[in-house]
């Protein structure tokens, strides 16, 4: 069964610091793999999302995230983050009909 | 990406009533959506899959009767809560699939408060 595992519950960083943010997944095949972020009370956005090629993918908002196969990673990044990037951040993995979500990580940003 | 909203964004009812959410796809037709539930702090749980013109599909320990949902039309997908009780308190997000980018694309979400 495909399932995916956020390490991180929380974490902070100053203002202009560099970000990353862990996941790891369990699937049976070639996964589809996302990165969502959500501000309070809001939807999901999507960030960026890999299917295949080029392991290293870019998003939106100065957001990366690099497939590591070898270590069932997608672990996402950013070279320097704003106040504005305080949200939640999920990370999925899945296929048309059967995505599954991480627990999220709460990201706070000092100024 | 897609646009997806919801109706209400937020909604606030007594106990033993019911509750219709609407999710529309704005801007292309949706023949698949989906149905999640979040509880505060809490990752996404997928409820349902909406498929138009036929039957949604349940999750695993999600009553069908209580949540009805139904696709008639390629841009509207609705989920009533019928008989709503307090625990059924939660937010509510529907996801439109974008077949031919293999995404989900999330509304904006719908609080429910049952009293």
């Amino acid at each position: 069964a495909q399932s995916v595992t956020q390490p991180d519950i929380h974490i902070t960083v100053s203002e202009g610091a560099s970000l990353e943010l862990r996941c790891n997944y369990s699937y049976g095949a070639t996964p589809y793999l996302f990165w969502y972020v959500q501000s309070p009370g809001q939807g999901l956005q999507l960030l960026l999302k890999y299917f295949s090629g080029d392991t290293l993918v870019q998003g939106i908002k100065g957001f990366e995230a690099e497939f590591k196969r070898s270590q069932s990673s997608f672990n996402l990044r950013k070279p320097s983050v704003h106040w504005s990037d305080a949200a939640e951040y999920f990370c999925a993995v899945g296929n048309n009909n059967d995505m599954r979500f991480g627990a999220g990580t709460r990201l706070t940003v000092k100024p | 990406g897609a646009v997806v909203s919801q109706h209400p964004s937020r909604v606030i009812c007594k106990s033993g009533t019911s509750v219709k959410i609407e999710c529309r796809s704005l801007d292309f037709q949706a023949t698949t959506m989906f149905w999640y539930r979040q509880f505060p702090k809490q990752s996404l749980m997928l409820m349902a899959t909406s498929n138009e013109g036929s039957k949604a599909t349940y999750e695993q320990g999600v009553e069908k009767d209580k949540f009805l949902i139904n696709h008639a039309s390629l841009t509207l997908s609705t989920l009533t809560v019928t008989s709503a009780h307090p625990e059924d308190s939660s937010f509510y997000i529907c996801s439109v699939l974008a077949g031919s980018t293999d995404t989900q694309y999330f509304g904006p979400g719908t609080r429910l408060t049952v009293l």
